[in-house]
């Protein structure tokens, strides 16, 4: 199946620091990211939808000045959360959709973010 | 706004018992139904998918998922489960036209003990 890696697995930063997430996907080209947040116990929840070449879609209650998307190319999106702060402490996931195969979602192994 | 409950925040099983994990939706229009497995360390995987056609759908690792459109239910069922099946599982869900988002439920863990 289709593989989307990202990096880094796990990232600690000081608060007021920003990060810089990558997703990339390996073997396929993702027309749509989606980048989601998961909290202790809870599901995943949807942050934005981002297509290649345009500007990402948030969803309603999304900083996007916090949470900035940039999906340059095909094969990959970055997430940076900027200027962070301990409540942004979460585990970050993001998944990529084929060309082909428009209807499923291929995620990657998420990043766990710790803000100090 | 259209929601996933999944009913069964843990459920722990002995090897070879049959499993059912229950999953209903709120939304009144046609929806796509998944059910995504997250392995202890790994990401989310696909286990299976309706679209449409037979509302009995067959997955990976012996799965199938039933669609009743009347319940607005799909759950996820196993005849035998395996100590590797201990895992969370997600129900999902997207809207036809609504631009492949994925609302999931809130997981279920389960844990199959030898």
């Amino acid at each position: 199946g289709a593989v989307v890696s990202q990096h880094p697995s796990w990232v600690i930063c000081k608060s007021g620091t920003s990060v810089k997430i990558e997703c990339r996907s390996l073997d396929f080209q993702a027309t749509t990211m989606f980048w989601y947040r998961q909290f202790p116990k809870q599901s995943l929840m949807l942050m934005a939808t981002s297509n290649e070449g345009s500007k990402a879609t948030y969803e309603q209650g999304v900083e996007k000045d916090k949470f900035l998307i940039n999906h340059a190319s095909l094969t990959l999106s970055t997430l940076t959360v900027t200027s962070a702060h301990p409540e942004d402490s979460s585990f970050y996931i993001c998944s990529g959709i084929e060309l082909l195969a428009k209807n499923i979602q291929y995620f990657g192994a998420g990043t766990r973010l710790s803000v100090l | 706004a259209q929601s996933v409950s999944q009913h069964n925040h843990h459920v722990i099983l002995s090897e070879a018992a049959s499993l059912e994990l229950g999953c209903n939706y709120s939304y009144g229009g046609t929806v796509n139904l998944f059910w995504y497995v997250q392995y202890p360390g790994q990401h989310l995987q696909l286990l299976l998918k309706y679209f449409s056609g037979d509302p009995l759908v067959k997955g990976i690792k012996g799965f199938e998922a039933e669609f009743i459109k009347s319940k607005f239910s799909f759950n996820l069922r196993k005849p035998s489960v395996q100590w590797s099946d201990t895992a969370e599982y997600f129900c999902a869900v997207t809207l036809t036209g609504g631009g492949n988002k994925l609302t999931f439920g809130t997981g279920t863990q389960l844990k199959v003990e030898l």
